[in-house]
């Protein structure tokens, strides 16, 4: 596989679950992220892993909690969520290092749906 | 946090039109970035400029860096079906090594 994979694509869970979004990359970059795309808003970026160390939290609810086993594998992992948590969870990697041109590369998302 | 806007927030034209979209701040930038995202998909990397008043072409998109530096501008030649999605700019926070993006504009291509 290339580029950056991100599983599941879909997700419902209710409000007192426990689910893990994962997301692995194959390019051999040293920097993950996790960003939140909701409707008419931004993206909000949520968490910053570089070599494998968090480097930024901004404040998210720890109702979300990230985990970077490794440079290639990032999770997100999901409990007690509210309804407008709801949102396009979105998994991006990158160079760091190697000037103004690197940019990101990101998943395709999961969509999650708490009810 | 410096404030991206872009402008317009939708956009609904017909195949064969021209169109150009907008990316202002108050600030000034050391680069600007431009994705795309499909519906169903992540934001996918168009490009970066750098340098004010720079004019890049990837096939009918024209980039453009403001000469200040401060807004960059994307212009589509003959719009088709395939360019729907949503245009974001994004610029780079040296300090923490991370971009910040602007929320976008919605573009519709109706055949």
């Amino acid at each position: 596989e290339t580029g950056v994979t991100q599983t599941p694509r879909h997700l419902v869970m209710g409000m007192t679950n426990k689910k893990s979004l994962k997301c692995e990359q194959h390019l051999g970059h040293n920097a993950m992220y996790w960003y939140k795309q909701s409707a008419k808003k931004p993206l909000e970026l949520m968490f910053v892993y570089s070599l494998e160390e968090r480097v930024e939290n901004n404040s998210v609810p720890s109702r979300f909690s990230p985990e970077c086993p490794n440079s290639s594998h990032l999770f997100l992992h999901l409990h007690t969520l509210q309804p407008e948590d709801s949102a396009l969870y979105l998994c991006a990697s990158s160079q760091e290092g190697t000037g103004l041109y690197y940019g990101y590369t990101f998943g395709s998302g999961t969509r999650l749906t708490v009810v | 946090t410096q404030l991206l806007e872009q402008s317009p927030q939708f956009l609904s034209i017909q195949e064969g039109e021209n169109l150009t979209v907008y990316c202002n701040s108050s600030s000034v930038f050391s680069s600007l970035q431009w994705y795309r995202q499909e519906p169903g998909e992540g934001p996918v990397l168009l490009v970066t400029v750098v340098t004010g008043g720079e004019v890049k072409k990837l096939k009918r998109l024209t980039f453009q860096f403001g000469d200040a530096r401060k807004d960059s501008s994307l212009h589509i030649t003959a719009a088709q079906p395939g360019d729907t999605g949503l245009y974001l700019c994004a610029y780079r926070d040296y300090n923490f090594n991370k971009f910040y993006f602007g929320s976008g504009t919605k573009l519709n291509v109706k055949p």
